[in-house]
């Protein structure tokens, strides 16, 4: 199925950890994004890759690195986990182009203890 | 900078009535709109956008939206509620000066009565 998936789904891990979340679209799309859902589901745009170059870097802490091996690939490393990066982290894609919408993967429930 | 405003962060109504959700965009140049909806514990599924052309767009589910410039709005509507539209549901823009950047209103949680 075409689609963008990311995994895991789940991910419950102490503060202080290291963790990644992957990213990956079939789409043909060349354009990427992470956002972020807090508790109150808010939703927040935190980077944008297109053609792997780094095109939007919001005001995030810089223990969140983005890693963009190729087009269809977008991850998320998180390193020193901290309790208030408990979130739904969704991935998404979109071809470039202000008239098309974004398609978003069903999203990564972090939860720092 | 582009902001997007949902008013109403809960509108409940009952099966078969009217659902009205609204928002409102702040942006000097008409942006491209979107709605999406977002079902318990899923992703964010796009339920219609408009670009350009036809001020009235119709999409899934049957929903649409009008975008009204002098209104500065773009608020979705059903004429007919179903148990299964209950959901959160979310306006965005993609404003005419920036690129890829879609910016989320803060979301209504629509609640539906038998």
């Amino acid at each position: 199925d075409t689609a963008v998936s990311q995994t895991p789904k789940y991910l419950v891990t102490q503060m202080g950890n290291d963790k990644s979340i992957k990213c990956e679209q079939n789409l043909g799309h060349d354009t990427m994004y992470w956002y972020k859902q807090d508790s109150k589901k808010f939703l927040k745009i935190m980077f944008s890759y297109n053609n792997k170059e780094l095109i939007i870097n919001e005001t995030v802490p810089n223990r969140f690195s983005p890693k963009s091996p190729d087009k269809a690939h977008l991850n998320l490393h998180i390193n020193s986990l901290e309790l208030g990066d408990s979130a739904v982290y969704f991935c998404a894609s979109s071809q470039m182009g202000r008239g098309y919408g974004y398609t978003f993967g069903s999203g990564t429930r972090l939860t720092v203890v | 900078a582009q902001s997007v405003t949902q008013l109403g962060s809960h509108v409940s109504v009952s099966e078969g009535a009217l659902v009205l959700l609204r928002c409102n965009y702040s942006s000097s140049v008409p942006p491209y709109l979107f709605w999406y909806v977002q079902y318990p514990n899923q992703g964010l599924q796009l339920l219609l956008k408009y670009t350009t052309g036809a001020t009235l767009v119709k999409g899934i589910n049957g929903f649409e939206a009008e975008f009204k410039k002098s209104e500065t709005s773009f608020h979705l509507t059903k004429p007919s509620a179903h148990m299964s539209d209950a959901a959160e549901y979310f306006c965005a823009v993609i404003p005419a000066t920036v690129l890829g950047k879609l910016t989320f209103g803060q979301g209504t949680i629509l609640t539906v009565h038998p």
